[in-house]
């Protein structure tokens, strides 16, 4: 099956640094990805749409600034953390589709747990 | 998107066949259903997905009513790994199911 993967799985960083996240569609390619925020106990909340090649959609709330969204190719998306603070402490997780499988179904990585001290 | 209520949590024991139902009372002729599982610190994993009656595959079964306006996931014979969160969700054939809306699923726990 399609295969996406997060790097790093877990990373902790000082307030006020940014943090880079990679979400990776091993074994297709991947036109659109999206990016979800999970606090502990919640559930996922979309936080952005990327398409390769072109600016991230973000959702109602999301500010574009601290969170850059890249997807320069069809198998790479990256969201960037700027200026983290302990509020922005939280699972990040990716989803991809494109030319592999239904089109209703989401292949999510693994996630990438973010904690600002 | 069709909002969906589940309940928040359920319990069972090794061996039992487990029901988790959803519903989506405003369910549109587009939507379809899907259920993931979730583990903790872990990204969702996809188990099964239908648009109406049953749907079966090697890991659940799926009851979808003709009115569509709620779904059963079946596990059978769970085991202490399905412990996990499960959701439902509903969407729209024309939307790209990356894009999602997760509900507030509903919390397993199998005992021994």
């Amino acid at each position: 099956g399609a295969v996406v993967s997060q790097h790093p799985s877990w990373v902790i960083c000082k307030s006020g640094t940014s943090v880079k996240i990679e979400c990776r569609s091993l074994d297709f390619q991947a036109t659109t990805m999206f990016w979800y925020r999970q606090f502990p106990k919640q559930s996922l909340m979309l936080m952005a749409t990327s398409n390769e090649g072109s600016k991230a959609t973000y959702e109602q709330g999301v500010e574009k600034d601290k969170f850059l969204i890249n997807h320069a190719s069809l198998t790479l998306s990256t969201l960037t953390v700027t200026s983290a603070h302990p509020e922005d402490s939280s699972f990040y997780i990716c989803s991809a589709s494109g030319d592999i499988g239904r089109n209703t179904e989401a292949f999510f990585g693994q996630g990438t747990r973010l904690t600002v001290v | 998107l069709a909002k969906t209520t589940q309940p928040i949590s359920m319990d069972s024991y090794e061996g039992q066949e487990v029901n988790i139902t959803c519903s989506h009372n405003n369910i549109a002729t587009n939507d379809y259903i899907t259920w993931y599982q979730q583990f903790p610190s872990q990204g969702p994993r996809f188990i099964i997905q239908g648009y109406k009656t049953k749907v079966t595959n090697e890991v659940a079964s799926l009851f979808i009513p003709a009115d569509r306006k709620s779904s059963t996931l079946s596990l059978p014979r769970v085991s202490l790994s399905d412990t996990a969160v499960y959701y439902c969700l509903v969407g729209d054939y024309n939307t790209n199911a990356g894009k999602s809306t997760f509900g507030d699923g509903t919390t397993l726990t199998v005992k021994p």
